[in-house]
């Protein structure tokens, strides 16, 4: 069954604004991972956070994760255009590295 | 240089037929994974392969067939083709098969069963 759902489904914000995601889950994870899908593509690998970790940087990418709420963020600081994509949370349980995804969210940044 | 490659990109084929989607990856992966895309994007893992062997086998119909020939390439042939089949099939690969395998995904196959 799906592990995470995202929120918003959908976010639309100019170039220059920050963009914040949300993923919730279901169970006890071993680490959440966002991907980013441009229209047509495959998924790019963004960053990982394990379950003992509460925030993670990467350049323009901060995230973070709370496991007492089952929650994590993906804030998109200072968008560009570029960064129009679909952005996906994934969690990894237990020992092994099977992915399963989340909803989903559609971001469209305008000029 | 492509990474994980994928052929075909496109495969428009009748209801019934038999048909397969190759998959290559060159950077020396040992783990290689299937993943069905649905029309709503919702992602969801077929099958893996460490090595050559299958540890991941989900709740999928036995006409989807993965066969893995060597460490570099996942064909997945799907028998029967029906119309619920219709989706974007990715294959991905990592390095090992522990929770922190980051997994590198190829361009996709679009699926169109008519």
């Amino acid at each position: 069954s799906q592990q995470g759902e995202e929120d918003p489904q959908a976010l639309s914000i100019q170039e220059g604004e920050n963009a914040t995601m949300n993923c919730s889950y279901k169970t006890s994870i071993n680490n959440l991972q966002w991907y980013r899908q441009n229209s047509g593509r495959g998924l790019v690998h963004l960053i990982l956070i394990r379950s003992n970790e509460r925030e993670k940087h990467s350049g323009r990418l901060r995230v973070t994760l709370d496991t007492s709420k089952k929650s994590s963020s993906l804030l998109i600081t200072a968008s560009r255009a570029a960064d129009t994509a679909s952005y996906f949370c994934a969690t990894v349980t237990g020992g092994g590295n099977k992915l399963t995804f989340g909803t989903g969210t559609q971001l469209k940044v305008e000029l | 240089d492509t990474a994980v490659s994928q052929t075909p990109k496109y495969l428009v084929t009748q209801m019934g037929n038999d048909k397969s989607i190759k998959c290559e990856q060159n950077l020396g992966h040992d783990t290689m994974y299937w993943y069905k895309q649905d029309s709503k994007k919702f992602l969801k893992i077929m099958f893996s392969y460490n090595n050559k062997e299958l540890i991941i086998n989900e709740t999928v119909p036995n006409r989807f067939s993965p066969k893995s020939p060597d460490k570099a390439h996942l064909n997945l042939h799907i028998n029967s083709l029906e119309l619920g089949d219709s989706a974007v099939y990715f294959c991905a690969s990592s390095q090992g098969r522990s929770p922190d395998s980051t997994q590198y995904f190829g361009p996709g196959t679009r699926l169109t069963v008519l």
